[in-house]
């Protein structure tokens, strides 16, 4: 199994919006609702953002969002903040109870 | 607070092996599946596989199998995770992280350890 595919990096001005992409095929990400995504700051271990699609965890900010449109799941964060600079994986279920990750994507708010 | 703790970080040689840790707290470990995730050094994240910690079956990253084994020990609330035949491109981060299947996702990852480093070098 491949990576999933998300560009290397993203950017934009504080209180913009950015969106992230993560394509995968009819084996992953358009097969199944089950799409998460991760922030990681340098250094520290990943933070789950959205779950099965567009979910958010409890204690997430709602400027957080995903969506999904064939094989191609995407993330979007409204009204960039200083501490949304990070980078962002998404992962999703690939069948027998596998799971893939992106390659990653480094968010840099300008 | 629910938090996973694991060991501390690890040299060894190529070809040797490494047994690291994951300590649960603060949760019912047995009603939680432990994942395994490491990520190489200026890298992007690799799921390795995951265990019920409630019958102790396993599933494995293909690219792994053969050289992987978890387990665990529900009276110490621990996982383990076991790499043999190590090579220079197993130096990485090795993440243990829950998945919790009542609240969120049994694909999605809620709760992460701190990350042991794995360095293998002759």
């Amino acid at each position: 199994q491949s990576a999933l595919t998300q560009p290397p990096s993203a950017s934009g001005s504080p209180g913009q919006s950015v969106t992230i992409s993560c394509t995968g095929t009819s084996s992953d990400v358009g097969g199944y609702n089950y799409v998460s995504w991760y922030q990681q700051h340098p250094g520290r271990a990943p933070k789950l953002m959205i779950y099965d699609v567009a979910y958010r965890p409890s204690g997430v900010p709602d400027r957080f969002s995903g969506s999904k449109s064939g094989n191609t799941a995407s993330l979007t964060v409204s009204g960039l903040q200083a501490e949304d600079e990070a980078d962002y994986y998404c992962s999703s279920y690939a069948g027998s109870n596998n799971v893939i990750f992106g390659g990653g994507t480094k968010l840099t708010v300008l | 607070q629910v938090q996973l703790v694991q060991s501390g970080a690890e040299v060894e040689k190529p070809g040797a092996s490494v047994k690291v840790s994951c300590r649960a707290s603060g949760y019912t470990f047995k009603n939680y599946g432990i994942n395994w995730v490491r990520q190489a050094p200026g890298q992007g994240l690799q799921w390795m596989g995951l265990i019920s910690t409630y019958n102790g079956n396993t599933v494995y990253a293909q690219s792994l199998q053969g050289r992987v084994t978890m387990t665990t020990d529900t009276s110490t609330n621990t996982a383990y995770m076991e790499l043999r035949s190590l090579r220079s491109d197993d130096t990485a981060v090795y993440y243990c992280a829950r998945e919790d299947c009542y609240s969120t996702s049994c694909y999605a990852f809620d709760v992460w350890g701190q990350g042991t480093m794995v360095t293998v070098s002759s």
